[in-house]
């Protein structure tokens, strides 16, 4: 089961800031990595960025200039920080897993969090 | 970076009907392919992954095929609860960026 947590409102030129409790699986597990993925009407499914349990990250080059990743094994969480953002960033949010078992598909996702950048 | 093309944009069956959709990758992915649902107001779902594995959970209705460039996702016999946005994605290899399809929609004929 995988929770998105944050604020549903940020403001032009702020940092978004989103969180991901990860709860029913082994968070530190071998076996996966860790994504977020946000959808907007504009442009779809987009990737963001992944990282895995022992804090190694990979994010999508469009975005990576502005994107942070962590994660808090003490938590079972881990968290997304996107500075800058502009209007173009409104959209739902979806925290989600990658089973190395699987290719590269995601094979279960947060239900998502509305995040709109607005004045 | 890889671009997914879909087609159709939008198919309109009848239940019971063969609905048969198209991705094709600007480049070549092996089989490094998966295939989502997604209905409003729900996150994806996976369906298919590796091109032409079910995942768990997924009825035999569905089925994924294809390798390289061009892949198909098939649904036998549309079901009531098939109506969605499909959508395919994909992995290239390295470094590991994940790029989506523009999705394709079923809807009542």
């Amino acid at each position: 089961h995988l929770q998105e947590s944050g604020p549903g409102l940020v403001k032009p030129s702020e940092t978004l800031s989103l969180n991901c409790n990860v709860s029913g699986v082994s968070f530190s597990s071998d076996s996966y990595y860790w994504a977020w993925i946000r959808q907007s009407p504009g442009k779809g499914l987009e990737w963001i960025g992944t990282i895995y349990y022992g804090g190694s990250t990979h994010y999508n080059p469009s975005l990576e200039s502005r994107v942070t990743m962590f994660v808090d094994k003490s938590r079972n969480q881990f968290s997304l920080s996107l500075s800058s953002v502009a209007a173009a960033d409104t959209g739902v949010y979806f925290c989600a897993r990658r089973e190395t078992n699987f290719g590269g598909s995601f094979d279960h996702w947060g239900q998502g969090t509305l995040v709109s950048v607005s004045s | 970076e890889v671009v997914l093309t879909q087609s159709p944009a939008t198919l309109s069956l009848s239940p019971g009907e063969r609905a048969t959709l198209s991705c094709r990758a600007s480049q070549s992915v092996s089989t490094d392919l998966a295939w989502y649902q997604q209905k409003p107001g729900q996150p994806p779902r996976l369906l298919i992954y590796n091109a032409s594995n079910r995942a768990t959970g997924i009825p035999a209705r569905f089925s994924g095929s294809g390798s390289g460039t061009d892949f198909t996702l098939t649904i036998s016999s549309l079901e009531p609860e098939d109506y969605a946005i499909y959508y395919c994605q994909q992995r290239s290899n390295w470094p590991p960026v994940f790029t989506f399809g523009p999705g394709t929609r079923v809807d009542l004929k």
